[in-house]
């Protein structure tokens, strides 16, 4: 089957951190990958996406890469700032549907 | 439209009530999808539309869940004989196409609170 497990939360971090949000998948196929964010009180948005095996999606200084061998493609930032606190959603498409992971709370204290 | 809309923004309902959740997506995009979110957990798939029709309704939790769409634009999602356990938040996305790349915009909810 298909399924998105991603670190519990909260984590917790000062600012300028380094920050790594675990996510492992399992999947028939070939999946597409994707990073979903949360800020409080805003809809959910796509952070970045990787479709294939290697890829790397990036945006806002925030990366992941599509590791088929360790079935990963967790989220890392090197210097967070307070406006990254959010809840981060992991989730992969495969066969028109989304599967989505339980969501890691993120606070970044200054 | 600017993104997707979804209305009401928060419904409250006693138990046995039916409701209905409508979904507007953005103007021009094919596919549509529906969402439940529990309190503190995940998004759960429910139901995906590529224009009007729903290859997948697998993930609709009982008979009690319906979803239709008309135009190639504006969802809706019925509930029947509401449970208290159908209080969650559900989201609606659209995306241009049913494609296994393609990014889906998400609209800002509808909360459902059954008493």
């Amino acid at each position: 089957g298909n399924s998105v497990t991603q670190m519990e939360g909260p984590v917790t971090l000062s600012e300028e951190a380094f920050l790594t949000i675990n996510c492992t998948y399992t999947a028939t196929g070939y999946p597409s990958l994707f990073w979903y964010v949360q800020y409080p009180g805003e809809g959910l948005q796509l952070l970045l996406k990787a479709t294939k095996a290697d890829d790397k999606g990036s945006n806002k200084g925030f990366e992941a890469t599509y590791r088929k061998e360790t079935t990963s493609f967790h989220l890392e930032k090197g210097s967070v700032q307070v406006s990254d606190s959010a809840v981060y959603f992991c989730a992969l498409k495969n066969f028109n549907k989304f599967y989505f992971g339980s969501g890691t709370k993120l606070n970044v204290k200054p | 439209g600017a993104g997707v809309s979804q209305s009401p923004s928060n419904k409250v309902t006693e138990k046995g009530k039916d409701v209905e959740l409508r979904c507007d997506p953005i103007s021009g995009h094919t596919a549509l999808y529906w969402y439940r979110q529990r309190l503190g957990q995940g998004l759960e798939f429910l139901i995906y539309f590529q224009g009007n029709s729903a290859p997948d309704k697998s993930g609709l939790p009982s008979d009690r869940f319906s979803a239709e769409r008309t135009g190639e634009s504006v969802s809706t999602l019925t509930i029947q004989r509401t449970q208290q356990e159908d209080s969650a938040v559900y989201l609606c996305a659209s995306s241009l196409v049913a494609g296994e790349t393609d990014t889906q915009y998400f609209g800002p909810g509808t909360r459902l609170t059954v008493l």
